[in-house]
C-alpha cells in the first residue's frame, strides 16, 4: 500500500514565526488532504489539494504530484495553530478512503 | 449546515462486551468513512459506506462491522471488545463522488475498554 511520511515529527515555534511541513507519498494519488487535529481530537480539513497550490489566510499548500510530495506553509503562527497536522492521501476514482501520515506535532509559544 | 455528529462522545466498556457507535453525516452527504486512532498505530481506515453499501474496507478483524441506513446515517459495531480496541473512533462524510472530495470529520467517540 501507499506509504505516507511527514516531517518534521515535532516542531516548536514562537508566535509570529513561519513554518513548512512536508508530506512525501510513495505512489501516485488522486486525493490529498491536509488536516489539523486540535487538542480535543477534532480533525479540521485545511485543504483538499491533489495538485497545485491553494491559499487560505495564513495557510497555504502546494502539491507536486509528479514528484510525490506536498508542503503546508504556516505564516505568522499563533498559539491557536498548535496541534497535530496530518497529511492524508487516497487512490481510486470511486472511493474516499484516506491513508494518513503519522503527523507533525506543532507547539506555538507566546 | 450542521456538521458531522457522533454519539456517544465517550464510552467505557469491559473486555468481552460489544459496542455500537453512531455517525450522522452532513445533510446531503452519501458517503461515510470510519477511522480508528490510537497512539501506537495512528489513524487507520476501517471502512467506507456509500448508499447503504460497503464500498471499501480496511485491515481489521471481523469483530469490526458497520452498516449504513437509507438516510445515510451509519453505525459501527465492535464485538467481543479487547483492551487494544481502546481508541478514538472518527467518522467522516463526503458527498460521495466520484471523484473523491473533501472529508468532513465528526468530533469522535472515545472508547475505553477496561
Amino acid at each position: 500500500g501507499i506509504q505516507v511520511e511527514q516531517s518534521p515529527p515535532d516542531l516548536i515555534l514562537q508566535e509570529g514565526a513561519n513554518s513548512t511541513l512536508r508530506c512525501n507519498f510513495s505512489d501516485s494519488v488522486n486525493n490529498l488532504q491536509w488536516f489539523h487535529q486540535n487538542p480535543w481530537g477534532q480533525l479540521i480539513n485545511l485543504f483538499y489539494i491533489p495538485s497545485g497550490t491553494k491559499q487560505n489566510g495564513r495557510l497555504s499548500a502546494t502539491t507536486v504530484a509528479t514528484e510525490r510530495y506536498s508542503l503546508l506553509y504556516i505564516s505568522s503562527s499563533q498559539t491557536t495553530d498548535s496541534g497535530v497536522y496530518f497529511c492524508a492521501v487516497g487512490r481510486g476514482w470511486n472511493t474516499d478512503k484516506l491513508i494518513f501520515g503519522t503527523g507533525t506535532r506543532l507547539q506555538v509559544f507566546p | 449546515k450542521a456538521g458531522v455528529t457522533q454519539t456517544p462522545r465517550y464510552l467505557i466498556k469491559t473486555r468481552g462486551q460489544q459496542v455500537t457507535l453512531s455517525c450522522s453525516p452532513i445533510s446531503g452527504h452519501r458517503s461515510v468513512s470510519w477511522y480508528q486512532q490510537t497512539p501506537g498505530q495512528g489513524l487507520q481506515f476501517l471502512f467506507e459506506y456509500f448508499s447503504e453499501t460497503q464500498r471499501n474496507k480496511g485491515n481489521f478483524p471481523g469483530r469490526f462491522s458497520g452498516r449504513q441506513f437509507s438516510n445515510s446515517r451509519s453505525e459501527m459495531n465492535v464485538s467481543t471488545l479487547e483492551l487494544g480496541d481502546s481508541a478514538l473512533y472518527l467518522c467522516a462524510s463526503t458527498p460521495g463522488g466520484p471523484p473523491p472530495d473533501t472529508q468532513y470529520f465528526g468530533p469522535g467517540t472515545r472508547l475505553t475498554v477496561l
